[in-house]
């Protein structure tokens, strides 16, 4: 079955203590990135990669890191987090530079930054 | 990618044929129209997409009009699981899907 798999679902952590979430996809996809949604901002961008060691600054890059080291994973960093981190991730996959296609989400990491 | 506009809410009643309006007026000739739906804080779940004909599949059809300046998402039978927000997104080769606010449908027993 196509899926993106992020983990863990939920996670409450306190302020500077390094976390990643992981995120796996099994469809042979180049293109990953990584969103926020927030009450009242919808999803917003975060880092995006188009294929393997080719990563890019989304909208909010903002006390985040990524890396693309597999085609198949695209881990997010947060080194130290704060609690304006505190919101709903989702990490999405599709092919790159195909309008016709469409992208796969996983099904989001909750995160409380206390 | 064009922008979109959307209702923010609309109620239907359990059974009755769901219409959901999306205005992309600034679309350009190759970018498509992607519906997507996120129901509660779950991943945003792919409906449908088309370019100018009209398309169904198994959950749901999608009229474009000619100008292609509108498009309407139908979900024929709504149920009370299709209670979510229902995202409208113009895509071109550019890789990102850019969510708006949505529109919010209550499906009502």
């Amino acid at each position: 079955e196509a899926q993106v798999t992020q983990n863990p679902r939920y996670l409450i952590t306190v302020t500077g203590k390094k976390l990643t979430v992981t995120c796996s996809q099994n469809m042979n996809h180049e293109y990953m990135s990584w969103y926020r949604q927030d009450p009242g901002l919808g999803l917003r961008q975060i880092y995006y990669s188009m294929n393997v060691e080719v990563t890019d600054k989304g909208d909010v890059p903002e006390g985040y890191k990524v890396s693309r080291k597999e085609k198949r994973n695209f881990p997010l960093i947060l080194e130290s987090p704060s609690p304006n981190q505190t919101s709903l991730y989702f990490c999405a996959s599709s092919f790159a530079g195909r309008a016709n296609t469409e992208a796969f989400f996983g099904q989001g990491t909750r995160l409380t930054v206390v | 990618d064009a922008k979109t506009t959307q209702p923010t809410s609309m109620d239907c009643a359990e059974g009755r044929a769901a219409n959901l309006p999306c205005n992309h007026s600034t679309i350009s000739g190759n970018e498509y129209v992607y519906w997507y739906r996120q129901i509660h804080s779950q991943g945003p779940q792919y409906i449908i997409h088309g370019l100018k004909n009209n398309e169904t599949n198994e959950m749901a059809s999608l009229i474009i009009t000619e100008d292609r300046k509108s498009s309407t998402l139908i979900l024929p039978h709504a149920t009370l699981r299709d209670t979510a927000v229902y995202y409208c997104i113009v895509r071109g080769t550019g890789n990102q899907f850019y969510f708006g606010t949505g529109t919010s449908l209550t499906v009502i027993p």
